[in-house]
């Protein structure tokens, strides 16, 4: 069992949709990620969130947008998404959002979105 | 900014069989590296991670990986590959003071009966 939760686990929707992808730990970590995972490919880093502030964006459209309500809580916010956005849409959570010293990212599940 | 290379797309063992798949990473102060695997359609869970000390770092899943500075690589080992173990791999490097983690492309294990 993952420690981080992520919801839901499959995602359709058509290009003039809006939806949100959630995730949830409990374990006491104040930085929060997005990873976006293409088939056979690794994981690309989306967002951080650090102490619930947005530390890290990677030039993501904006079509995407993140949301940290609390410490426990990440959000994705997508709308007018296309059809390239199709990926695995992963969050993780670390320890210490200063250092990746001695915290290694704690993966969930991921969601599998499909946009039609 | 820090990097990783694994040359190593797709490799295939037979059950019982050594193991070893290659990570070399490009980063100019001491890396954090990382092994993650990952099971078709799960997230990815940590293997094994060195930060300092000893080169030689145990696992979990009876995974070791060795630190090497002079050849900046950080090899993951198996000795006897189980059927189970059939999944994909990825190297990641970090960096002190940021959480700019970034993934190898990933090694694809097949394990053969």
């Amino acid at each position: 069992d993952t420690e981080v939760t992520q919801t839901p686990k499959h995602l359709v929707m058509g290009m003039t949709n809006k939806k949100s992808l959630k995730c949830e730990q409990h374990m006491g970590h104040r930085a929060m990620y997005w990873y976006k995972q293409k088939a056979k490919k690794p994981p690309e880093l989306m967002f951080v969130y650090s102490y619930e502030k947005l530390s890290i964006n990677e030039s993501v459209p904006s079509r995407f947008s993140p949301e940290c309500p609390n410490s426990s809580l990440l959000n994705l916010h997508l709308h007018a998404l296309q059809p390239e956005d199709s990926a695995l849409y992963l969050c993780a959570s670390s320890q210490d959002s200063g250092s990746s010293y001695n915290s290694p990212l704690h993966f969930g599940n991921g969601t599998r979105l499909t946009v039609t | 900014a820090q990097s990783v290379t694994q040359p190593d797309i797709h490799i295939t063992v037979s059950e019982g069989a050594s193991l070893e798949l290659r990570c070399n990473y490009s980063y100019g102060a001491t890396p954090y590296l990382f092994w993650y695997v990952q099971s078709p359609g799960q997230g990815l869970q940590l293997l094994l991670k060195y930060f300092s000390g000893d080169t030689l770092v145990q696992g979990i899943k009876g995974f070791e990986a060795e630190f090497k500075r002079s050849q900046s690589s950080f090899n993951l080992r198996k000795p006897s590959v189980h059927w189970s173990d059939a999944a994909e791999y990825f190297c990641a490097v970090g960096a002190y003071n940021n959480n700019d983690m970034r993934f190898g492309a990933g090694t694809r294990l097949t394990v053969k009966p």
